[in-house]
């Protein structure tokens, strides 16, 4: 099983919900990762989670909370987003993190709608 | 503070062979380059990597010059599948401050019929 999966694909939301983001993973990585991909821009590092812990934080606002309950599972929890944060967001895995050249395995992305 | 630069597009008739150029002047003894793709409206999809010896896999070849400031992908024979975003990255075999796969702009690669 080399996939990441990612839930749900599409989700639109207003101002003032909460919503969350999930990724799961079955390949014993270490390490995973969130980044968010405007239209016709590169994918942008978000954060960083290895061996369960949050390692990097590119300065992104507290209304995106990462989780990680376990090493298969990645949450990224919404609140009170703005209608600039509707993006594609993506999340990866890797075999491990600061200390291998192992690839980044990417899901499908989720596609937010910020209304 | 971008580390590669690529040409913003290309074109490559279906059939032959693309070479997708990268510079990385600034690149460190222990960096790799790596190379991705992304389809679109897909995610990321790793193509193959290398530190300083040419690389080939079944998906494409990647030579590094010896001094390592430059490298270029090359597709064998594109198909109207491979055309996509192809980014090439710097990263760091190790140090947990440097492990950071940053994508820059990429090459948008058209594949012709």
């Amino acid at each position: 099983d080399t996939e990441v999966t990612q839930t749900p694909k599409h989700l639109v939301m207003g101002m003032t919900n909460k919503k969350s983001l999930k990724c799961e993973q079955h390949m014993g990585h270490r390490a995973m990762y969130w980044y968010k991909q405007k239209a016709k821009k590169p994918p942008e590092l978000m954060f960083v989670y290895s061996y369960e812990k949050l390692s990097i934080n590119e300065s992104v606002p507290s209304r995106f909370s990462p989780e990680c309950p376990n090493s298969s599972l990645l949450n990224l929890h919404l609140h009170a987003l703005q209608p600039e944060d509707s993006a594609l967001y993506l999340c990866a895995s890797s075999q491990d993190w600061g200390n291998s050249a192992g690839e980044l395995f990417f899901g499908e992305g989720s596609r937010l709608t910020v209304l | 503070d971008a580390k590669t630069t690529q040409p913003p597009s290309m074109d490559c008739a279906e059939g032959r062979a693309a070479n997708l150029p990268c510079n990385h002047s600034t690149i460190s003894g222990n960096e790799y380059v790596y190379w991705y793709r992304q389809i679109h409206s897909q995610g990321p999809q790793y193509i193959i990597h290398g530190l300083k010896n040419n690389e080939t896999n079944e998906m494409a070849s990647l030579i590094i010059t010896e001094d390592r400031k430059s490298s270029t992908l090359i597709l064998p024979h594109a198909t109207l599948r491979d055309t996509a975003v192809y980014y090439c990255i710097v990263r760091a075999l190790q140090g947990t401050s440097y492990d950071k796969v940053i994508f820059g702009p990429g090459t948008s690669l058209s594949v012709i019929p």
